[in-house]
């Protein structure tokens, strides 16, 4: 089946512009993940949205992010004022049901430059 | 100290050989281990996982698991160039859902 998807592969935006960076999960998964990585940097997590719950926005580094899933299924992640230390890829994963031995599965991630 | 640490290498084995991939972690409640491999470029693959103390074997990948010593590792049999990678260690935290990944152990294997 189909895995997870994201758009747009590459964006490249100007410092103080809003980015709007889509994930489309495997189908049937409740629970999806943003993680970014930047330049030779380990994965860090930023949100976790679980079915209906309050989703974890733990790992959000400012409030110029959030992000929102609609319907249970596609999320949208949202940068304002964009910064330069904002460039990395940014990672989307989903899994089944979020539980303790749930694998996550990542999408081929967007690559963000902030110039 | 990092939640989760790995040596970011190089380690560079010859085809054929076994490489050995080791990561800590510091939460001692946590009870979900993960291996991913990273292509230069490409997003996590997942390679193995592992919940219980031991070994896990999986052709020619190994996970090793000791939660006394706070230890997981990855074996690498027989290994091929194709295997150049990073491998990512991720662990589930105490009560968390989301990864919390190491850095990356860069692998070599040479021809």
């Amino acid at each position: 089946g189909a895995g997870v998807s994201q758009s747009p592969s590459n964006k490249v935006t100007e410092k103080g512009k809003d980015v709007e960076l889509r994930c489309d999960p495997i189908s049937g998964h409740t629970a999806l993940y943003w993680y970014r990585q930047s330049l030779g940097q380990g994965l860090e997590f930023l949100i976790y949205f679980q079915g209906n719950s309050a989703p974890d926005k733990s790992g959000l580094p400012s409030d110029r992010f959030s992000a929102e899933r609609t319907g249970g299924s596609v999320s949208t992640l949202t940068i304002q004022r964009t910064q330069q230390e904002d460039s990395a890829v940014y990672l989307c994963a989903s899994s089944l049901d979020g539980k303790e031995a749930d694998t996550q599965y990542f999408g081929p991630g967007t690559r963000l430059t902030v110039l | 100290q990092k939640e989760v640490e790995q040596n970011s290498g190089p380690l560079s084995v010859p085809e054929g050989a076994i490489a050995s991939l080791n990561c800590t972690y510091s939460d001692r409640g946590s009870q979900s281990f993960f291996w991913y491999r990273q292509y230069s470029g490409k997003s996590p693959e997942l390679i193995m996982s592992i919940y219980s103390n031991g070994d896990k074997e999986d052709g020619r990948f190994t996970a090793q698991l000791n939660k006394a010593s706070q230890y997981v590792s990855l074996l690498i049999r027989d290994s091929q160039p194709s295997d150049s990678a990073t491998y990512l260690c991720a662990v589930k935290g105490t009560g968390r859902r989301a990864l919390t990944f190491g850095s990356g152990t860069r692998l070599q294997v040479q021809p």
